[in-house]
């Protein structure tokens, strides 16, 4: 069974950087794409990006400048760092296995697993 | 204000169904395939479809998941007070080259 593992501070000044990490366990991290997603309290779900074991990744626009996803695979972590906090990013943060994958014509994409969230304020 | 539109809730007694809407656009539900998160409270989201319509291992099929145009929409038959969630769909946005989540559907099981 493959699980995921958050962790990382839970109070963050504002202005200061958010580096939080992903241990994955019960599978490789090999071959498959791991994504980072937020959730502000009483609210939906925010994707933030992802990375392959190759290093590739994908941002969402509106953080684009703002975040980092950075994965080392002999520790199987993938790690996200988030900078120019601002109380706007108090949220739960998800890491979770990313199965997305687009073909020619259509893309097939979901979240299998994922991590049990950290809580993550940002407040001076 | 999310890509993906659904209703922020819905309620139906115990043993009846319930179906929840996802709407989209061509650039997302219309050409991508949808999956479907169940949020039980203080949990993390957990898998319920994936590519419109089909269940992982240890899903039962009470749930069920169809996709028409750009509309999607999930399906709980049989239901439980087990199943007051939060419920998410989900695809990727091929113009705006990201994953995107409906706003979530509140269930409550009256």
């Amino acid at each position: 069974q493959v699980q995921l593992q958050e962790s990382g501070p839970g109070l963050v000044k504002p202005s200061e950087t958010l580096s939080l990490s992903c241990t994955v366990s019960g599978d490789s991290i090999s071959s498959y794409y791991w994504s980072w997603i937020r959730q502000p309290a009483g609210k939906g779900l925010e994707w933030i990006g992802r990375i392959s074991t190759s290093g590739s990744t994908n941002y969402t626009p509106s953080l684009k400048s703002r975040v980092t996803v950075s994965v080392d695979t002999s520790k199987t972590q993938f790690s996200l760092n988030l900078s120019s906090l601002t109380a706007a990013d108090t949220a739960v943060y998800y890491c979770a296995r990313d199965r997305g994958f687009c073909s020619s014509t259509s893309c097939f994409y979901y979240f299998d697993y994922w991590g049990q969230g950290t809580l993550v304020t940002v407040s001076s | 204000q999310s890509v993906l539109t659904q209703p922020p809730s819905v309620s139906a007694a115990p043993g009846q169904k319930v179906t929840i809407s996802c709407s989209g656009s061509s650039s997302n539900i219309g050409n991508n395939y949808v999956s479907w998160y169940q949020q039980l409270p203080g949990t993390a989201p957990k898998l319920l479809i994936y590519d419109n319509n089909k269940r992982p291992s240890g899903i039962p099929d009470r749930f069920s998941g169809s996709r028409s145009g750009t509309s999607a929409t999930l399906g709980i038959t049989g239901l439980q007070t087990g199943d007051e969630a939060d419920y998410y769909c989900g695809t990727w946005d091929s113009s705006l080259s990201v994953a995107v989540f409906g706003g979530g559907t509140q269930l409550t099981v009256l």
